[in-house]
């Protein structure tokens, strides 16, 4: 079974200083990941995928499939980063894939 | 584009009344689900449609019903509401993919309460 899993609820950073939202999951397949953001009072947004190992608003994160993670990374926090971030994974389908969500990490960034 | 839209904003139901959470999308896509989402609990799938004419249960189906009345639109019902069912609901669209993942799209959100 599928299961993705973000050990921490909260996190709070200083302006300034590095984060890492943690990620791992669980697949036996050949995992496709992805970190979708909420910012207040706005929608879920697609934030990054690794196959495109693009950098968005400065966050990164690389897929360890030794570790099975995948974890968000930047490395200065901006008070605007402040969001719930989710990790989710694509499970291929015979009719449709789905994504499976982790259950959240609320980023505080204070100034 | 609107995108994905979805009405009512707000509702406050009492156990055991019905309703039906409405959700359109104007980017042509095929595939289109319904989420909700609880503290602590993350997104959990509710229903999704690969495209027009099928539906297909997610993690937590029960207690809800789903019509995929055309390819714009896709609606959920609650046929006799309860407590527990309290809960943001999201609608998301994206291109049908069995293979590949393509990236969902969410509405606003529907914020219920249930008394």
């Amino acid at each position: 079974a599928q299961r993705v899993t973000q050990p921490e609820k909260l996190l709070s950073v200083f302006k300034g200083a590095p984060v890492e939202l943690k990620c791992n999951y669980s697949y036996s397949g050949s995992p496709e990941l992805f970190w979708y953001v909420q910012y207040s009072r706005q929608r879920l947004q697609l934030l990054l995928r690794h196959i495109s190992r693009e950098s968005i608003k400065g966050f990164t994160a690389d897929l360890n499939k030794g570790e099975t993670s995948f974890h968000l990374k930047k490395p200065f926090a901006q008070e605007e980063d402040s969001a719930m971030y989710y990790c989710a994974l694509f499970r291929r389908g015979s009719t449709l894939g789905r994504l499976y969500f982790g259950r959240g990490t609320q980023l505080t960034v204070w100034p | 584009n609107a995108g994905v839209t979805q009405t009512p904003k707000f509702q406050v139901l009492k156990t055991g009344q019905s309703m039906t959470l409405q959700c359109a999308q104007d980017m042509n896509h095929n595939s289109m689900y319904w989420y909700r989402q609880d503290p602590g609990m993350g997104l959990r799938l509710i229903y999704y449609s690969a495209s027009e004419g099928t539906t297909d249960k997610g993690e937590v189906p029960n207690g809800y019903n789903v019509s995929r009345l055309n390819k714009r639109e896709f609606s959920l019902r609650l046929e006799s509401a309860a407590p527990s069912q309290t809960s943001v609901y999201f609608c998301a669209s994206s291109e049908a993919g069995d293979k590949v993942s393509y990236e969902q799209y969410f509405g606003p959100g529907t914020r219920l309460t249930v008394t």
